[in-house]
């Protein structure tokens, strides 16, 4: 089982803050990597597909960014606003076809 | 926007039952995943379907597991003779055919409870 790991663990913010959590992947037999969103009572939702080193992807105030030689993808929340509380999910999905969720960070915007 | 369905979403049942959970996916999508979660803890894999086969499992996907696409809508997963700590959310997911790197639409899971 790969390691996948997203730190910090959880995170409390004011509304208004901007925002930055990290996911960690194996950098060998790299395929893609994904960002979910997940609101307390529904299902994970995507917000990114990367695939490429240097990949930087944005939607609305949410962007990530990928280092595969690393291993390291990074989420951003500018001016996190209430409806942004969720629980944010990398997953790693390496060239064997074995996918790997990480282990969540928990963000509450206040 | 078509989504990916899940029933029931709640299940409870005595350890040793069988359980059948059931997801109809996006109608053209291919590729077919389960997944669940622990409370408390990560979302884990359990297997991928493709091609009315399994291509990928986990090593939590043992003999009591087995899914199966009876009938080009459903894709069940079943679990023999449950136990206590099989208790988690389970969701199903499905993606894009032919696109291994497309993003997974899950369903809203199903709640198991094992007694």
């Amino acid at each position: 089982i790969l390691n996948v790991e997203q730190s910090p663990q959880s995170l409390h913010v004011q509304e208004g803050d901007s925002t930055n959590f990290t996911c960690s992947f194996p950098s060998s037999n790299f395929y893609a990597l994904h960002w979910y969103r997940w609101e307390t009572a529904k299902s994970p939702e995507a917000l990114f597909v990367m695939t490429l080193n240097g990949d930087e992807k944005k939607k609305g105030r949410i962007s990530a960014t990928l280092n595969t030689k690393e291993g390291y993808s990074y989420l951003y929340i500018k001016g996190s606003q209430p409806e942004d509380s969720a629980t944010y999910l990398c997953a790693f999905w390496n060239t064997g076809n074995q996918f790997y969720f990480g282990t969540g960070t928990s963000l509450t915007v206040i | 926007e078509p989504e990916v369905t899940q029933t029931p979403s709640h299940q409870v049942t005595q350890m040793g039952q069988e359980v059948i959970l059931r997801c109809v996916p996006i109608s053209n999508h291919l590729y077919f995943y389960w997944y669940r979660q622990i409370l408390g803890q990560k979302v884990e894999f359990l297997v991928s379907f493709y091609n009315n086969e399994i291509s990928e499992k986990s090593e939590i996907f043992d003999d009591q597991f087995s899914v199966e696409r009876p009938d080009g809508s459903n894709f069940t997963l079943k679990i023999r003779s449950t136990k206590l700590e099989d208790s988690a959310m389970y969701f199903c997911a499905s993606s894009q055919p032919g696109q291994t790197n497309e993003k997974l639409f899950f369903g809203s899971g199903t709640q198991l409870s094992v007694l």
